[in-house]
């Protein structure tokens, strides 16, 4: 029982250059969520998605996309990498609404966009 | 903006010692839990405590909640260097559609010398 997994654990972009993050579950967990943490910021909520084939907006969404084709996978893309978007990124799932449940994170995936 | 305010944002104790952090909010929750981060290294669940609970224990963890201050304090007794990480208060958000989305604080460094 691996939990959350995260792929790739660092990478390197150069400005206006895409990537996929990928964010595995093996919990079969309804609800996921792709995070950011920058210092001194505490963790921002970029999408979330309550179910397979779902996804939805939170704080910070802009230059992002993502996509929920499979129940325990959850991928965060970035189409035109931009410095802003240097951070630390993590994903998490949950059984439920945080309403009574809590959330399990994956390990990160550190990115800098030069 | 941030729902969940931790103070301090850094603490710096000897192994034995307590250690109280304390988190505000804004408005009404459902629930307020916290998370332990090691450096590094993914968020951690440690405890959850619902708005009509007032004490909560959980091993050398006792979680408060005051929902009338809108506040919550977390005291880890008997501290050891192993505990040395940062501490986030996360709330349910309390605009509507949230799905019980949580938002995070910016977190206590908690840092205990043996």
């Amino acid at each position: 029982n691996a939990g959350v997994t995260q792929t790739p654990k660092f990478r390197v972009l150069k400005t206006g250059q895409s990537m996929t993050l990928l964010c595995a579950q093996d919990m079969n967990h309804e609800y996921m969520y792709w995070y950011r943490q920058d210092p001194g910021m505490g963790l921002r909520l970029i999408h979330y998605s309550v179910g397979e084939g779902t996804t939805a907006k939170g704080e910070v969404p802009d230059g992002y996309n993502v996509s929920r084709l499979k129940k325990q996978n959850f991928l965060l893309g970035l189409e035109s990498a931009a410095p802003s978007q240097t951070s630390v990124y993590f994903c998490a799932s949950s059984a439920g609404t945080t309403h009574v449940r809590e959330q399990f994170f994956g390990p990160g995936t550190r990115l800098t966009v030069l | 903006s941030q729902q969940g305010e931790e103070d301090p944002q850094a603490l710096s104790i000897q192994e034995g010692e307590n250690a109280t952090m304390n988190c505000s909010y804004k408005t009404s929750i459902n629930n307020l839990q916290w998370y332990r981060q090691n450096s590094g290294r993914g968020l951690v669940h440690l405890i959850l405590i619902r708005s009509n609970e007032r004490e909560k224990h959980s091993g050398r963890l006792r979680v408060t909640l005051d929902t009338s201050k809108k506040s919550s304090s977390l005291l880890i007794t008997a501290s050891r260097a192993a505990d040395t990480a940062s501490y986030f208060c996360a709330t349910d958000a309390a605009y509507g559609g949230s799905q019980g989305n949580l938002i995070f604080g910016k977190g206590t460094k908690l840092s205990v010398k043996p």
